[in-house]
């Protein structure tokens, strides 16, 4: 039972390249988040999703898309990766029960 | 919009003391307050929920406190050990009426514990 597995752990991206995050768990959560976490920052949504299928915006979604099509997978997409993504990522499921946060992954855009 | 602070943003105390970690929200119209715990280079685990109908929760030597009608919760940690030494996140629902997710995090604590 490994929870919330990400892929990669780390990536270095040139500007206006694209690559895709990947989001994985095993606890058949239907809520998943990805979050992104800037230096001495607290952590900012990006995009969440209820369930398969279903996915929505939230604090600060430009720049990204997601899909959902299987409750197990959550994966998050960068079209067009600028400087301003330079950030860790991370994906997490739960909700009023507690969460379980995936350990991240650290994307430098150059 | 829901706007968290957390304050000190750094702490260091010698093994054995107690530590008080604050975290004040804008919005006290919340169903829900959650404190976490990051280690470097790590993903978040989560230490205590308090719901909007509670005044405290306490899972071992961790007790959290809510005041809604303030707008402030406090982490304290008793006889601290080095082992406690991370960074401390508070969150809360990014609106009102999100009861379940979606949260505002504060920017953290980093507490360092000297043996």
């Amino acid at each position: 039972n490994a929870g919330v597995t990400q892929t990669p752990k780390f990536r270095i991206l040139k500007i206006g390249q694209s690559m895709t995050l990947q989001c994985t768990q095993d606890m058949n959560h239907n809520y998943m988040y990805w979050y992104r976490q800037d230096p001495g920052m607290g952590l900012k949504l990006i995009y969440y999703s209820v369930g398969a299928g279903i996915t929505d915006k939230g604090e600060v979604p430009n720049g990204y898309n997601v899909s959902r099509s299987t409750t197990e997978d959550f994966p998050l997409r960068l079209e067009l990766a600028a400087p301003s993504q330079t950030s860790v990522y991370f994906c997490a499921i739960g909700g009023n029960d507690g969460y379980t946060f995936g350990s991240g992954t650290r994307l430098t855009v150059v | 919009k829901q706007e968290v602070t957390q304050i000190p943003a750094a702490l260091s105390v010698p093994e054995g003391e107690n530590l008080v970690l604050n975290c004040s929200f804008t919005d006290s119209a919340i169903y829900n307050l959650q404190w976490f715990r990051q280690d470097p280079g790590k993903g978040l685990t989560s230490l205590l929920l308090i719901q909007s109908s509670q005044r405290e929760q306490t899972s071992g030597r961790l007790n959290a406190s809510l005041d809604k009608s303030s707008g402030r919760s406090t982490l304290y940690i008793a006889a601290s050990q080095p082992g406690d030494s991370a960074t401390y996140l508070c969150a809360v629902p990014l609106r009102s009426t999100d009861s379940w997710g979606k949260l505002q995090f504060g920017a953290g604590t980093q507490v360092v514990v000297t043996p």
